[in-house]
């Protein structure tokens, strides 16, 4: 099973700023089943990034994702007040799907 | 619009079994596998498995393998996630999510049902 780990747990940041958000996987994954969720209190998670680094349907351009191989990274280009919330990181293989432990983006 | 609509939350004892539904509606059921996540409280999210609307097949992950069992109604686009033997390490919110085959995660999420597990 592929063990995704997110760095950092927590992430102090003000709204402009820029946020850069790191999954890092035990073994290499497809570009291609790499995906990342926000999720904000109460609420189910919101697909963000699939493909690695396409943006789903609706969501803002200062959302971007990079990586590949076993190093992938989530960037909010300017926070905005609502960007504040966790970030999960997920893949597919093998017939498994797994998620990182999250990183929690709070206003510093 | 794709809407995924989960039941009402549970309260059960230790040992019960709890069922969770997901109606779906706003595009073609049989086209898109589905699946079920689940989050402890203040934890992460956790894959559980996977139902094929169309014929029904199924996976689960090894955690849960005998424990769980997921179906489907295509008369009504409703997918079912039963889990059986429940304990207080069971209490989480359970989401049912619609994989998107393309990239293979999951674009669209119910609304979570809360799962507490009490004596």
């Amino acid at each position: 099973e592929i063990v995704l780990t997110q760095s950092p747990g927590t992430l102090s940041l003000s709204p402009g700023e820029r946020a850069t958000l790191s999954c890092r996987a035990s073994q290499s994954v497809s570009s291609r089943h790499l995906a990342w969720y926000q999720q904000k209190p109460g609420q189910a998670p919101r697909l963000l990034i699939y493909g690695a680094s396409s943006r789903a349907t609706g969501i803002p351009d200062r959302f971007s994702g990079s990586g590949s191989g076993t190093d992938f990274t989530l960037t909010i280009s300017r926070l905005e007040p609502e960007d504040f919330a966790v970030y999960y990181c997920q893949q597919y293989g093998s017939s498994l799907y797994t998620f990182g432990q999250g990183t929690k983006l709070e206003i510093k | 619009q794709v809407q995924l609509v989960q039941s009402g939350a549970e309260v059960k004892k230790p040992g019960a079994s709890v069922i969770v539904s997901c109606k779906a509606s706003g595009y073609s059921f049989i086209s898109y596998h589905m699946h079920w996540v689940r989050q402890a409280p203040a934890q992460g999210l956790e894959w559980m498995g996977m139902v094929n609307p169309n014929g029904g097949a199924t996976g689960y992950a090894q955690k849960f393998q005998g424990r769980v069992t997921m179906t489907r109604d295509t008369s009504t686009s409703t997918v079912y996630m039963e889990l059986s033997g429940l304990t207080s390490e069971d209490t989480a919110v359970y989401y049912c999510a619609r994989e998107y085959p393309a990239a293979i995660n999951f674009d669209f999420w119910g609304q979570g049902t809360l799962v507490a597990v009490s004596s």
